[in-house]
């Protein structure tokens, strides 16, 4: 069975930082392009970053360049998102999910992990 | 940006009817399309890509079609597991844009 388990939100100061955890199971990890979507009531389902398998292409949110860095190792099979100078604006659940490859949609989800950020 | 709009907001249906979510994008996206379906506190589950696939295990009551611009998600024979809000999704272009949503539920 696949599974994809996010760990690492909370609850943190502006200005502060985070680093998200997914671990994933039941799939061959290092085949697969990952990403991290996250979802806001103000702001609905946001793509925030995608890295390849083997970590060669990368790409990010405009919005979010700078301050959000994606990494992967595929020898524990995780996928972190280091996220750095935390906004109010950043608060979301934040999602990891699964793609085949560049061009195509995301075929698994984790349950997601919040990160509120308020003083 | 491609600017994925979702019509309409909301939908109200009778239980066993048809509804039909609509979703245009700002330019072109082939078939480049996804659909997910969302129930409350869950993740979002992939029901649709390229615009008329069904993914795995998605059942035949749920259809798409489109191209290019304009696409729609039919579900046929509305079930009680069908409410929910759904999104469509561009991922031809970075960066991947999702529509605002259409939530669907019972009358």
């Amino acid at each position: 069975e696949v599974q994809l388990v996010e760990s690492g939100g909370g609850l943190v100061k502006p200005g502060g930082s985070l680093r998200l955890s997914c671990e994933v199971s039941g799939f061959a990890f290092k085949s697969y392009t990952m990403n991290w979507v996250r979802q806001s009531p103000v702001r609905g389902l946001e793509w925030v970053a995608s890295i390849s398998s083997s970590s060669s292409d990368v790409n990010y949110a405009d919005s979010l360049k700078g301050r959000f860095t994606v990494s992967r190792d595929n020898a524990k099979d995780s996928l972190y998102l280091q996220i750095n100078r935390l906004r109010v604006e950043d608060t979301a659940v934040y999602y990891c999910t699964r793609g085949i490859g560049w061009l195509q949609p995301y075929d698994y989800w984790g349950q997601g992990t919040q990160v509120t950020v308020s003083s | 940006e491609i600017v994925m709009t979702q019509s309409p907001a909301s939908l109200s249906v009778s239980p066993g009817e048809s509804a039909t979510l609509s979703c245009r994008a700002g330019e072109s996206v082939y078939k480049f399309l996804a659909w997910y379906h969302q129930r409350p506190g869950q993740a979002p589950r992939l029901l649709i890509y390229d615009a008329s696939t069904r993914a795995p295990g998605i059942p035949a009551r749920f259809s798409g079609s489109g191209s290019g611009t304009d696409f729609t998600l039919t579900i046929t024979s509305l079930q009680s597991e069908d409410l929910g809000v759904y999104f469509c999704q561009q991922y031809l272009n970075w960066p991947r844009t999702f529509g605002q949503g259409t939530k669907v539920e019972f009358k």
